[in-house]
């Protein structure tokens, strides 16, 4: 069964201090791992699907890193409004599901 | 602006109550999923369909859950009867397989009394 942990559960960061979330994962053939962003009251928003070990993808103040055990989640230069659950997630096998970590609740103070 | 759109928002019940929730995919999306999110479990699977065909229903209690894709434009899961420990926030979410990118929508907050 596949497994996903994140870490930390929690985040508080000033206002520009940089910072990375973990997500390492076991599964039985990668398919793609997954980014989401979850703010209060709303649906997981999708952000990135990594497919192999070395890749990289940025957006705007985030950039997410995959190796062949855990990914990252950089934010450089956070702003209040990157405060959100941040989701990762994986795909493997012949499925089509996701399994998808606890989370991680990132709180910027300005 | 494509999304998924899932009723009702919000829930309030009574133990023992029948509840339904429907989702309505993204137009094209072949594949849609039902989540359960809560603070103690976080988002776990319930159930999925792919081109309208249940694939795996292994995370839903099979006594009073119940899940079906009548048509190409409405899934449904249904819960009956319901219990207070049935609430949660249950999304529903849908892809086009091809990606694996799940879309979700806005979530029905279920509460049961």
């Amino acid at each position: 069964e596949d497994q996903v942990t994140q870490s930390p559960e929690a985040l508080r960061l000033q206002e520009g201090e940089s910072s990375s979330l973990n997500c390492s994962y076991t599964v039985s053939g990668l398919r793609g791992l997954f980014w989401y962003r979850q703010d209060p009251g709303k649906g997981p928003e999708f952000l990135f699907t990594l497919y192999s070990a070395g890749e990289e993808k940025e957006k705007e103040r985030l950039k997410a890193t995959l190796t062949k055990k855990e990914s990252f989640l950089h934010i450089t230069a956070p702003k209040p409004e990157d405060s959100a659950t941040y989701l990762c997630a994986v795909r493997s096998g012949s499925d089509y599901k996701l399994s998808f970590g606890a989370g991680t609740t990132v709180t910027v103070r300005a | 602006d494509a999304r998924v759109t899932q009723t009702p928002r919000h829930k309030v019940t009574e133990m023992g109550q029948e509840v339904t929730m429907r989702c309505q995919p993204i137009l094209g999306h072949n594949t849609v999923f039902w989540y359960r999110q809560t603070m103690m479990q976080g988002l776990e699977l319930l159930a999925y369909f792919r081109n309208r065909a249940p694939l795996d229903d292994s995370g839903m209690p099979k006594d009073r859950f119940s899940a079906e894709m009548p048509d190409a434009t409405l899934a449904t899961l249904k819960i009956q009867p319901s219990e207070p420990r049935d609430s949660a926030v249950y999304f529903c979410a849908t892809s086009d397989s091809r990606t694996g990118e799940l879309f979700f929508g806005e979530g029905s907050r279920l509460t049961v009394l």
